[in-house]
C-alpha cells in the first residue's frame, strides 16, 4: 500500500497523559500536513511541513502540542498533559509543494483520541 | 481570509438517481483549487475531484462532476447514479495553489448524504 498511513488508528487516555501520534506520507511527497476534526466539523488545519521544516502553526496549535518531521519522512505529533477537549480525530496528509502540477493533499486514515 | 460554505446539513437521495451538493466559497487569492472528499464512517477522507480557478472546463471524475461556476463562488458536486456506498459526508475544501504558498486545505462543514434502496 503506497498511501498515507497513521498509527495508531485509535488511542484511549488518560486526562494528563502524553499521547504520541505517528504518519507516514507518501513516498515522493514532500509536504505534510497535520488537521484535527472534531465531531460534526470538517477538519482544521494545525501545522504542516515542507520536508524537514516545520514552516506554519495554526493558534489551534497549543503549547501542549508539538510536531516533528526528522530527515523529511515520517511525522509525529505529541500532546502532551492531554484534555478532554483534545479528544477528536487527528488527520495526516501529503502532497507535492504548491504550485506542481499535482495539487491534491492525500489523507491517511486518522487517530480517533479519546481523552477520559 | 478564504471560507467555505456548505449550507445542506443533509441529503437524502433514491438509489440510482443524481444528487447535487452544494458549495459556495470566498477568497481574495486569483488563484485557488476547490476539492471535494467523501469521508465515510471508517473516517478516512476520500480525494474526489479538484477544480483548479483558472481551468476553463469543469471537471469529471467518473460519476462524479464539479459544476464551477466563478462569478458566482459556487463549485457543486453532482454525483451521477447513485449508489448505496455513496452514503457518507462529503466535504468541500479549497486552497491557495501559488508556488510557496502554505497551501493548506479550509473545510466546509460537510453534507451527509443517505442513499436509500
Amino acid at each position: 500500500d503506497t498511501g498515507v498511513s497513521q498509527d495508531p488508528r485509535h488511542k484511549i487516555t488518560k486526562r494528563g497523559q502524553n499521547v504520541t501520534f505517528r504518519c507516514d506520507p507518501i513516498s515522493e511527497h514532500n509536504r505534510l500536513y497535520w488537521y484535527r476534526q472534531t465531531l460534526g466539523q470538517g477538519p482544521e488545519f494545525l501545522t504542516y511541513f515542507q520536508n524537514e521544516a516545520q514552516l506554519e502553526k495554526s493558534r489551534l496549535l497549543s503549547d501542549r502540542f508539538s510536531a516533528e518531521r526528522p530527515k523529511g519522512s515520517f511525522s509525529t505529533l505529541e500532546i502532551q498533559r492531554t484534555e478532554q477537549g483534545d479528544s477528536a480525530m487527528y488527520l495526516c496528509a501529503s502532497r507535492l509543494a504548491p504550485g506542481t502540477a499535482q495539487e491534491t493533499q492525500y489523507f491517511g486514515p486518522g487517530t480517533r483520541l479519546l481523552v477520559l | 481570509a478564504q471560507k467555505i460554505t456548505q449550507t445542506q446539513p443533509g441529503m437524502f437521495v433514491q438509489e440510482k438517481e443524481a444528487v447535487t451538493l452544494d458549495c459556495t466559497y470566498d477568497t481574495s487569492d486569483p488563484s485557488y483549487g476547490l476539492f471535494w472528499y467523501k469521508q465515510p464512517s471508517s473516517g478516512e477522507m476520500i480525494f474526489l475531484i479538484y477544480q483548479g480557478s483558472y481551468d476553463q472546463q469543469n471537471a469529471t471524475e467518473g460519476r462524479y462532476s464539479l459544476n464551477f461556476q466563478k462569478a458566482r463562488k459556487s463549485a457543486n458536486l453532482v454525483i451521477s447514479a447513485s449508489q448505496l456506498g455513496d452514503s457518507a459526508m462529503y466535504f468541500c475544501a479549497m486552497s491557495d495553489l501559488y508556488g510557496g504558498s502554505q497551501g493548506n486545505l479550509i473545510f466546509g462543514k460537510g453534507t451527509k448524504l443517505s442513499v436509500k434502496p
